[in-house]
């Protein structure tokens, strides 16, 4: 079945740390994206993808960096300078502009 | 600064009852998704809406858009259990990929 993969579900970051958020998509979706979610909140988009070698900062990208080497991937890093970094991360594709977004299950991150 | 904001946040009610979840947003846009979040897991699509005028009905569901309102309607008929989680709308920023979201409306239908 298609759908997006998001991995680890969950994952603990150190101070200083750098860590990688996985996504793999098999939708074959050209535009990908990377969502954050703080409790009681909605969604805020951190980075997007429309094609393969091309991303968009989003409303919060300060201390996140993303790559887009392959079209299924669209990996998410949360650097140090992400000085406040729990949060739900969210996952999604979509096939085009006015297409509904599918979303991966979420990885929870927190600080040890 | 588009803003979209959903009323209530919070709405327990009845199996049986109709109620409505009202999504403003601030400025033109003619494309509005709903999305369903059930507790600790990912996003489902429910709709997707895109001109003025548009209606879209699933099960219990049915969503609508007056973009001359700037206004969206998810009205719920005789809720069931199953139909309890959060409720987001995502409204389209000048057609650029991104959405700006709701805060969502948390739904807890009481058998």
């Amino acid at each position: 079945d298609g759908g997006i993969t998001q991995s680890p579900k969950y994952l603990f970051r150190k101070e200083g740390q750098n860590v990688t958020l996985s996504c793999e998509q098999n939708l074959n979706h050209d535009a990908m994206y990377w969502y954050r979610q703080d409790p009681g909140q909605g969604l805020r988009l951190i980075y997007y993808s429309q094609i393969v070698n091309d991303f968009q900062k989003g409303d919060i990208a300060e201390g996140y960096s993303v790559s887009r080497e392959k079209k299924e991937s669209f990996p998410l890093t949360v650097t140090s300078a992400q000085k406040n970094p729990t949060a739900f991360y969210l996952c999604a594709s979509s096939r085009g502009q006015v297409w509904p977004q599918h979303f991966g299950d979420g990885t929870r991150l927190s600080i040890l | 600064e588009l803003k979209v904001e959903q009323n209530p946040l919070f709405l327990s009610m009845q199996e049986g009852k109709n109620y409505t979840i009202y999504c403003n947003y601030s400025t033109t846009s003619d494309r509005l998704y709903w999305y369903r979040q059930d507790p600790g897991k990912s996003l489902e699509s429910l709709f997707v809406l895109l001109s003025n005028g548009a209606v879209k009905q699933e099960g219990r569901l049915m969503a609508s858009l007056d973009t001359k309102a700037r206004l969206s309607t998810l009205h719920i008929t005789a809720a069931v259990h199953d139909l309890s989680a959060t409720y987001f709308c995502a409204v389209d920023v000048d057609s650029n990929y991104q959405l700006i979201w709701g805060a969502g409306t948390k739904l807890i239908i009481k058998p």
